[in-house]
């Protein structure tokens, strides 16, 4: 089965700042690859898809990038209620896997 | 609006059997895959098992295969996930997640509140 692996495991930044977000599949994936925010006590919410198509209702802050293995998912300036999990998840085919995710927070 | 209602947690016995519920409402349920996903308490997400939009077509995650079993009831606008031979492993908070398209794109656009499952002796 084709692995996930998000990179970093937490990261602190501060508001404004740019923030980027790994993810990399184990075997390529082509561009079958969303992005989820699950904010602390809340339901897992979709951000993009395809790799870089933006769920509708997303701010423009969040863009996405990648194909085959490697996908990175960026926030271009972070806003307080940005704090999350952040998991990058692979869907071309089954088992859906996904990433261990990433935990981001306000310095 | 598109609501997802989960129901069928609680504390269940290792070995014992439970059977999952999500009523949901606001979309055609028909024309939609749907899936199982799981969080363990302060874990990530597992995606658990998928059903096509018939029925027809049936997935499972390698840990839950043989045991876990994933259906729906188009009629009632009601999916379920019969789950037998529980282990302490599958504690979790259940989620049905809607897909984005009625044969599996596996792109989770929508999610109920979840229901929790604990499996103690």
């Amino acid at each position: 089965d084709i692995q996930m692996t998000q990179s970093p495991s937490s990261l602190s930044a501060s508001v404004a700042d740019r923030v980027t977000i790994t993810c990399r599949a184990s075997q390529g994936i082509s561009n079958y690859l969303a992005w989820y925010q699950q904010k602390p006590g809340k339901v897992p919410n979709l951000l993009i898809y395809a790799a870089s198509t933006l769920q509708s209702g997303v701010p423009s802050r969040f863009s996405g990038s990648g194909s085959g293995t490697d996908f990175t998912l960026t926030i271009s300036s972070l806003q307080p209620e940005d704090v999350a999990t952040y998991y990058c998840q692979k869907y071309n085919s089954a088992p859906y896997t996904f990433g261990q995710g990433t935990k981001l927070e306000i310095k | 609006q598109v609501q997802l209602v989960e129901s069928g947690g609680g504390v269940v016995q290792p070995g014992r059997s439970l059977r999952l519920s999500c009523a949901v409402s606001g979309f055609t349920f028909s024309s939609y895959a749907m899936h199982w996903v799981r969080q363990a308490p302060g874990k990530g997400l597992e995606w658990v098992a998928l059903v096509s939009f018939d029925g027809s077509n049936k997935y499972y995650a390698d840990s839950v295969k043989g045991r876990f079993t994933i259906s729906r009831d188009n009629s009632k606008n009601t999916l379920y996930l019969q789950m037998n031979s529980l282990r302490a492993e599958d504690t979790a908070v259940y989620y049905c997640a809607r897909d984005s398209a009625a044969l599996p794109a596996a792109i989770f656009d929508y999610w109920g509140q979840g229901t929790l499952v604990s499996v103690s002796s």
